[in-house]
């Protein structure tokens, strides 16, 4: 069965600073996608990054940036120059299977940023 | 961009009573539609898988006769929170994907469910 686990239930970063939110996870299937989402007080799921697990480089997007262990299942987000506006729940999340098998994504337990000016 | 609306976004309903909750995709045929629940400051627990024209999977421990899933069409999902109680007060969530768009899942705006 797939497991995603974080274990940071929360962070403080300096604002303009970096931050590495930590995300392990556990598949058989050697198809998967992980993905970054984050979510507001608002509640709203706002997507951050993905990465499938044969691309062969480490995703990035702007300011973030996933750091793609295959061999130590690992899928850390990077967030670099940090702002207030990032403070939030970060959500680790994984889909087995090929993205056009639409499979179902299973979240870990959140890391809550907290951004110091 | 994809665009899932989800209705009502707060309800607060008397205890005993029945709640629906709609998730509509706007822009795309939505053939598989997820639905979640999340806690105060806890991760999204996934409750059912829906696909159009089919039952509802629901993922162990969730009652399926209390959580009614109903997809209808490619274009829209319903939950229905049957004879609410307290307990089931929630933050709950719906995921649509849409194969042909490659890795895309496009949430909804949540529903917040207060049962009193």
């Amino acid at each position: 069965a797939q497991k995603i686990t974080q274990t940071q239930p929360g962070m403080f970063v300096q604002e303009k600073e970096a931050v590495t939110l930590d995300c392990t996870y556990d598949t058989s299937d050697p198809s998967y996608g992980l993905f970054w989402y984050k979510q507001p007080s608002s509640g709203e799921m706002i997507f951050l990054i993905y990465q499938g697990s044969y691309d062969q480089q480490n995703a990035t997007e702007g300011r973030y940036s996933l750091n793609f262990q295959k061999a130590r299942k690992s899928a850390n987000l990077v967030i670099s120059a940090s702002q207030l506006g990032d403070s939030a729940m970060y959500f680790c999340a994984m889909r087995e299977g090929r993205s056009n098998q639409g499979g179902k994504l299973i979240f870990g337990q959140g890391t809550e940023l907290s951004v110091k000016p | 961009g994809a665009v899932v609306s989800q209705h009502p976004s707060r309800v607060i309903c008397k205890s005993g009573t029945s709640v629906k909750i709609e998730c509509r995709s706007l822009d795309f045929q939505a053939t598989t539609m997820f639905w979640y629940r999340q806690f105060p400051k806890q991760s999204l627990m996934l409750m059912a898988t829906s696909n159009e024209g089919s039952k509802a999977t629901y993922e162990q421990g969730v009652e399926k006769d209390k959580f009614l899933i109903n997809h209808a069409s490619l274009t829209l999902s319903t939950l229905t929170v049957t004879s609410a109680h307290p307990e089931d007060s929630s933050f709950y969530i719906c995921s649509a994907v849409e194969p042909l768009r490659g890795y895309g899942y496009t949430f909804g705006s949540g529903t917040r469910l207060t049962v009193v």
